[in-house]
């Protein structure tokens, strides 16, 4: 089975700040990652799908990219709305899985 | 687009309970659906998936055996039957279709609200 390892688990950030996590693959997925916000108490929302390409509605300032076995989600300038947690998830094959998420708290 | 999760409750260990998600807004039967849950404190874990044509479904291993997840496309509702439910079980479960027509392996768009299982005695 392929496994999702997020980094960092968590992290302080203020509003404006540029932020950059990294989703590393046990194996080379191509570009089968998407990536998801979670807020308590909501359904999770997808952000990026296909590593880099950014789901309608989706404010321009969130971006992917990657391939193969590392890919990033960055927030160029983070907002009071953006404090959630972030999951990155592979669809290259069964088992389907989710890296264990980066928690982005206010500073 | 809208899906709609219900059926958690409350169930001792060793117990059967079913989760039902009414999708609404799409074409039913050609899209795949899954489930994934959180348990408290805990990140997401995905959990199940049916193909569009019912024809396959896939489980992770932590509930491989004991799950199973079939689809009604009369009334447009996907059932996961849980067995044998032990206490890691506990969480919020959240109904999601692929977003993409036609394929199993993709990503989740959109997603229900979630029903809460709690497994205790």
């Amino acid at each position: 089975a392929i496994q999702l390892t997020q980094s960092p688990s968590s992290l302080s950030a203020s509003v404006g700040d540029r932020v950059t996590v990294t989703c590393r693959a046990s194996q080379a997925i191509s570009s089968a990652l998407a990536w998801y916000q979670h807020k308590p108490g909501r359904a999770p929302r997808l952000l990026i799908y296909d590593a880099s390409l950014l789901e309608s509605g989706v404010p321009s300032r969130f971006s992917g990219s990657g391939s193969g076995t590392e890919f990033t989600l960055t927030i160029s300038s983070l907002q009071p709305e953006d404090f959630a947690t972030y999951y990155c998830q592979h669809f290259d094959s069964f088992p389907l899985a989710f890296a264990g998420g980066t928690k982005v708290e206010i500073k | 687009v809208q899906l709609v999760e219900s059926g958690g409750a409350l169930v001792k260990p060793g117990g059967s309970l079913r989760l039902s998600c009414v999708a609404s807004g799409f074409v039913f039967d050609t899209y795949a659906m899954t489930w994934v849950r959180q348990a408290p404190g805990k990140g997401l874990e995905w959990v199940s998936l049916i193909s569009g044509g019912s024809d396959s479904a896939y489980y992770a291993d932590s509930v491989e055996g004991r799950f199973t997840l079939v689809r009604d496309s009369a009334k447009k509702t996907v059932y996961l039957q849980m067995n044998d439910l032990r206490a890691d079980d506990t969480a919020t479960y959240y109904c999601a279709r692929v977003s993409q027509e036609l394929v199993r392996l993709g990503y989740f768009d959109p997603w229900g609200q979630g029903t809460q299982v709690t497994v205790s005695s």
